[in-house]
């Protein structure tokens, strides 16, 4: 059963710490998608990469995030430094792109839930 | 632009009675229309998804949903409730055929009683 893994599932960091979260797409997938979800402004789209190039960043802070993909198994995202109000549900998606067999279709990992002291 | 609407923040039914959950997108027709649930503590997880093939789409767990160009809307239903259908759904369109980019709603938290 093919999923998209998340590392850490959980991360308590003090204010001004650098956070690195993890992500590996689903094999053979060459899009992946950085999403940020909290309660007042729901799901965020931050990126996302395609065949490991960013086509879209716009909804990322630039001043304090980053994200890249080193190979085609691995997406990181990063936060330096972090604030308390970057405490949300991090999730990484993963999908075979436009047309594919399953087009425009995404699948996610179950989240990285980042608290900032 | 492309936009997705949810109508209700929160709805509630009984155990056994029918789940209705709405979703309109603009007036322009996507080229693909998704709902997705999300259980506590856990991404979300794809339920069905309309790409044209049929009106009438059939997902996991008893839902369906039918695509109504007239209405622009693409309602989520299933006939009976489960206690375990307690979730939030997101219902979310694809900006477009040449990109992956989807739009998601701001989803509908469901609750069941017994």
């Amino acid at each position: 059963d093919a999923r998209v893994t998340q590392t850490p599932r959980h991360k308590v960091t003090e204010m001004g710490q650098e956070v690195t979260m993890r992500c590996q797409p689903i094999l053979g997938h060459n899009t992946v998608f950085w999403y940020r979800q909290t309660m007042m402004q729901g799901l965020e789209l931050l990126a996302y990469f395609r065949n490991r190039a960013p086509l879209d960043d716009s909804g990322m802070p630039k001043d304090r995030f980053s994200a890249e993909m080193p190979d085609a198994t691995l997406a990181t995202l990063k936060i330096q430094p972090s604030e308390p109000r970057d405490s949300a549900v991090y999730f990484c998606a993963s999908g075979l792109g436009p047309g594919t067999k399953s087009p425009n279709t995404q699948y996610f990992g179950p989240g990285t839930r980042l608290t900032v002291l | 632009a492309q936009s997705v609407t949810q109508l209700g923040s929160h709805v509630s039914v009984s155990e056994g009675a029918l789940v209705l959950l709405r979703c309109n997108y603009s007036s322009s027709v996507p080229p693909y229309l998704f709902w997705y649930v999300q259980y506590p503590n856990q991404g979300l997880q794809l339920l069905l998804k309309y790409t044209s093939a049929a009106t009438l789409v059939k997902g996991i767990n008893g839902f369906e949903a039918e695509f109504k160009k007239s209405e622009t809307s693409f309602h989520l239903t299933k006939p009976s409730a489960h206690m375990s259908d307690a979730a939030e759904y997101f219902c979310a369109v694809s900006v477009s055929y040449n990109t992956d980019k989807l739009i998601f709603g701001t989803g509908t938290r469901l609750q069941v009683f017994p």
